[in-house]
């Protein structure tokens, strides 16, 4: 086991743009979550799924973000018309069920909008 | 809700020292688990210590263990021994039982120094 890949590692894209990460979680897990830690911050709740439900999201996940897990394996997380605030680490983890706050974390995808 | 505040935003202590980073927390909730974990500058957060809440006796792993006052809603971590390779972020986390969202401190930069 890999342990939980995020894809790319760095972005750069221009505001307005739309982006779109993924992440693969270890393959066991059924439960994937979507953190975003900007600089000298600890990293915050996005959304977390449960196999492929999307079961919670945070304010902070506004209309332009959207994230999915088709088939409860990997899943991406898309921002729509990217603006210079969301520029920001944005981490995925993934866990067990029964697993509490003991996740496994990828190494994030770097996005810069400028 | 929930809130994490670790106080010290940055440490540099010697290789082989003892050091002790502080994290408080504010919840209403009797049933929880706390964490600790170390993001390097690769930046994959670690998972180094776990404690539940009703838990009287103090987590240990390795040279790591923390001092868990629940009275004082206080959660500090001890790292004996410290080594080159402890030089990180460190971040506090709290989640009540039966929730999905970790909620993290700010962080505390740890430098060890030769």
């Amino acid at each position: 086991d890999t342990g939980v890949s995020q894809d790319p590692r760095h972005k750069i894209t221009k505001r307005g743009q739309n982006v779109t990460f993924r992440c693969d979680p270890i393959s066991e897990h059924n439960r994937l979550y979507w953190y975003r830690q900007t600089l000298g911050q600890g990293p915050e709740f996005l959304t977390y799924f449960q196999n492929e439900a999307q079961l919670e999201k945070s304010r902070l996940l506004s209309d332009r973000f959207s994230a999915e897990r088709p088939k409860g394996s990997f899943s991406t997380l898309e921002i729509q018309r990217t603006e210079q605030g969301d520029s920001a680490m944005y981490l995925c983890a993934s866990s067990s069920t029964g697993t509490w706050g003991g996740y496994t974390f990828g190494s994030g995808t770097r996005l810069t909008v400028v | 809700a929930q809130t994490v505040t670790q106080s010290q935003p940055e440490m540099s202590v010697q290789e082989a020292e003892t050091v002790t980073l502080s994290c408080t927390y504010d919840t209403s909730e009797s049933n929880y688990y706390l964490f600790w974990y170390k993001q390097p500058p690769s930046r994959q957060m670690i998972l180094v210590i776990r404690q539940e809440a009703y838990k009287q006796q103090n987590a240990t792993e390795n040279r790591f263990s923390v001092n868990f006052q629940k009275a004082a809603k206080s959660f500090s971590l001890k790292i004996s021994d410290s080594q080159l390779g402890d030089t990180a972020m460190y971040f506090c986390a709290f989640i009540r039982q039966g929730a999905q969202k970790l909620v993290f401190g700010q962080g505390t930069r740890l430098t060890i120094n030769p």
